[in-house]
């Protein structure tokens, strides 16, 4: 999973198994999360994201799961393919008296094994 | 324009001299941030408009970074007497309120 820290942590799963990254966030005043894959070469793609009044979302062959009380998140892929294989970011959003800000997690890559 | 755009795509340029880096952001988006990638690893954040004002520049690493937005819009990032440490993607990217923020595609920097 993600961490503080200037290297990438690294997953690597079978294709067709199911992918888990998470995201330990810091600031209890975070309301809005978002997750972003980055493949080689290109700038973050918005995958999915939560707001701090759910615990659950899905979207297609990806879910989002937030626990407020440890203050994690994670993304899990169903059936990994491929294409998975990218770098994935989490993204807090926290707005204050000068507007909204985004702090990112350092990212983990995924490398799906064929 | 219907996404947010940065240019140069790829800027080669020797230590010491100076770099300017440029970034459309998506219209209408009021806050705009800057943020630096090594190879292998994470973003870095650099800095954060909101309007044309940067409330939070606490990431520039040095006083040879310095980034201004004129008009609500676009953005230069200036990097003075460029090192070979400065070699980094340098992406951009905005949003309208708390809503996605979207991405360029990213400034590859390479001093040599």
């Amino acid at each position: 999973g993600e961490s503080v820290g200037l290297h990438l942590p690294t997953l690597s799963v079978q294709e067709g198994d199911n992918s888990i990254i998470n995201c330990a966030y810091s600031n209890s005043a975070s309301d809005y999360f978002i997750w972003y894959k980055q493949e080689s070469g290109k700038g973050p793609q918005f995958i999915i994201d939560i707001r701090s009044n759910m615990d659950k979302r899905q979207g297609q062959r990806v879910t989002v799961l937030l626990n407020k009380t440890v203050k994690h998140l994670s993304l899990q892929i169903a059936a990994t393919q491929p294409g998975d294989s990218a770098v994935y970011f989490c993204a807090e959003n926290i707005q204050s008296g000068t507007g909204n800000q985004f702090y990112f997690g350092t990212g983990t890559s995924l490398t799906v094994i064929p | 324009g219907a996404g947010v755009s940065q240019s140069p795509s790829n800027k080669v340029t020797e230590k010491g001299k100076d770099v300017e880096l440029r970034c459309d952001p998506i219209s209408g988006h009021t806050a705009l941030y800057w943020y630096r990638q090594s190879l292998g690893q994470g973003l870095e954040f650099l800095i954060y408009f909101q309007g044309n004002s940067a409330p939070d520049k606490s990431g520039l690493p040095s006083d040879r970074f310095s980034a201004e937005r004129t008009g609500g819009s676009v953005s230069t990032l200036t990097i003075q007497r460029t090192q070979q440490e400065d070699s980094a993607v340098y992406l951009c990217a905005s949003s309208l309120g708390p809503q996605v923020s979207v991405f360029g595609q990213g400034t590859r920097l390479t001093v040599v």
